[in-house]
């Protein structure tokens, strides 16, 4: 593994169901986030971690919930999906959540709820 | 509230200079990011601008006045590749980007 990756790249969910996109860095990085981008809108930021063991809420926390057991790790999971869900979603990390976070993102999860 | 506003859309010419400006109004300020996202991918890092001025890098530069909640990003001699979107994200008081939607630079030839 190099940097940051998703899964899956894609996926066609029926509402109603429950889902979890993974995403996993190999940079140790202390930061993560899951935003999610839908055309005419910025960024939006779903849920973060700080830290291992820690999680917090974004923008758009509802419908979301995301654990975060370990550096590595941050899987996002939809409870039970809806169709405003459909969107492309960016996991990011970053060496600390505060001055100079660059943020480097995975290749995203393109999402289509129906 | 907080607030990102830039162009939607700007159009230029193999070659040449353009500017992308951003105005933006957040809780608190820790300094200002610029990423560029080519359509389908992810966004990726350009520059950081955290004190008052230019800072350059190579063909991109970037300004920051604190004081306007401006900013701009400045591309030289445009490549077809430069095609993509920028997105201007300023850093707020809890440490968290504020991304605007973003300006999709289309370069002619």
């Amino acid at each position: 593994i190099a940097g940051i990756t998703q899964a899956p790249t894609s996926q066609i969910l029926a509402a109603g169901r429950r889902m979890t996109l993974r995403c996993t860095q190999d940079m140790r990085h202390n930061a993560m986030y899951w935003y999610r981008q839908d055309l005419g809108l910025g960024l939006r930021l779903i849920h973060y971690s700080n830290t291992a063991g820690t999680t917090g809420k974004g923008e758009v926390p509802d419908g979301y919930s995301v654990s975060r057991a370990n550096t590595d790790d941050f899987p996002l999971t939809l409870a039970s999906a809806v169709p405003s869900q459909t969107s492309v979603y960016f996991c990011a990390s970053s060496l600390t959540s505060g001055h100079l976070n660059e943020q480097f993102f995975g290749p995203g999860t393109r999402l289509t709820v129906l | 509230g907080q607030n990102i506003d830039q162009p939607t859309e700007m159009t230029a010419t193999e070659g040449a200079i353009v500017q992308i400006n951003c105005t933006y109004q957040t809780s608190g300020f820790n300094g200002l990011f610029w990423y560029q996202q080519h359509a389908g991918e992810a966004p990726t890092f350009l520059s950081y601008n955290v004190l008052d001025g230019l800072e350059e890098k190579g063909r991109f530069s970037s300004f920051l006045s604190r004081s306007k909640g401006y900013s701009y990003l400045l591309l030289k001699e445009l490549q077809m590749k430069d095609s993509a979107s920028y997105l201007c994200a300023p850093l707020d008081s809890n440490y968290q980007l504020i991304w605007g939607a973003g300006t999709k630079l289309i370069i002619k030839p």
